[in-house]
């Protein structure tokens, strides 16, 4: 059975930083680019970044190059999203989310992480 | 900012049909596929759709997807109470350098 398992929310406040993990399990995590979705409280789903299956490559939404990073450990088989420089409007659940082969969609998604960036 | 563009909510009584509209651009519904998810209130979102008509495993055939050009529907016909929560279109956009996007969603309700 697929399990993604997000941990790592908090509160923090502005300015702070935060690592988030996502573990995977019953699949081959390797053979998988690996995504970060979030959503702001009472607010739609936003794509936050995606890594490909070795790390070698990764793709951002553009507001947040430079403040946050994706990486992983194949090994871990873990996910990771570091976020810098918080501000309020990252406010948001963060969910990490396997790219599927069929369709190239998010087919399996964590439960997860609440991240709360207040003073 | 979301580039697909949704209504914000529809609504239908217990057994009747509801279409979700999903409007695009030729970035991302015109070269790449649709899918859709549903969230149920206080849930992950779950893959409802995926290459613009195809249901994974598990899913009830009440739910059906269409794409014609730069617009995409999600059918749910014979609702349940279920059925009760937001659907989300999304897809790949070339023109963001692989980057994905999620449609700003819509709150089905059954009377």
């Amino acid at each position: 059975e697929v399990q993604l398992v997000e941990s790592g929310g908090g509160l923090v406040q502005p300015g702070g930083s935060l690592r988030l993990s996502c573990a995977a399990s019953g699949f081959t995590f390797s053979r998988y680019w690996m995504s970060w979705v979030r959503q702001a409280p009472g607010k739609g789903l936003e794509w936050v970044a995606n890594i490909k299956e070795d790390g070698s490559e990764e793709h951002f939404v553009d507001p947040l190059k430079g403040r946050f990073s994706i990486s992983r450990d194949n090994a871990k088989n873990s996910l990771y999203l570091q976020m810098n420089s918080l501000r309020a409007e990252d406010t948001a659940v963060y969910y990490c989310a396997r790219v599927g082969y069929v369709g190239n969609t998010h087919d399996y998604w964590g439960q997860g992480t609440l991240v709360t960036v207040s003073s | 900012q979301s580039v697909l563009t949704q209504p914000p909510s529809a609504s239908g009584a217990p057994g009747q049909r509801v279409a979700i509209s999903c409007s695009g651009s030729s970035s991302n519904l015109i070269r790449n596929t649709v899918n859709w998810y549903q969230q149920l209130p206080g849930t992950a979102p779950k893959l409802l759709i995926y290459s613009n008509n195809q249901r994974p495993s598990g899913v009830p055939d009440r739910f059906s997807g269409s794409k014609s050009g730069t617009s995409a529907s999600l059918a749910i016909s014979g609702l349940q109470s279920e059925d009760e929560a937001d659907y989300y279109c999304a897809a790949w956009d070339d023109s963001l350098n692989g980057r994905y996007v999620f449609g700003t969603g819509t709150k089905v309700t059954v009377l």
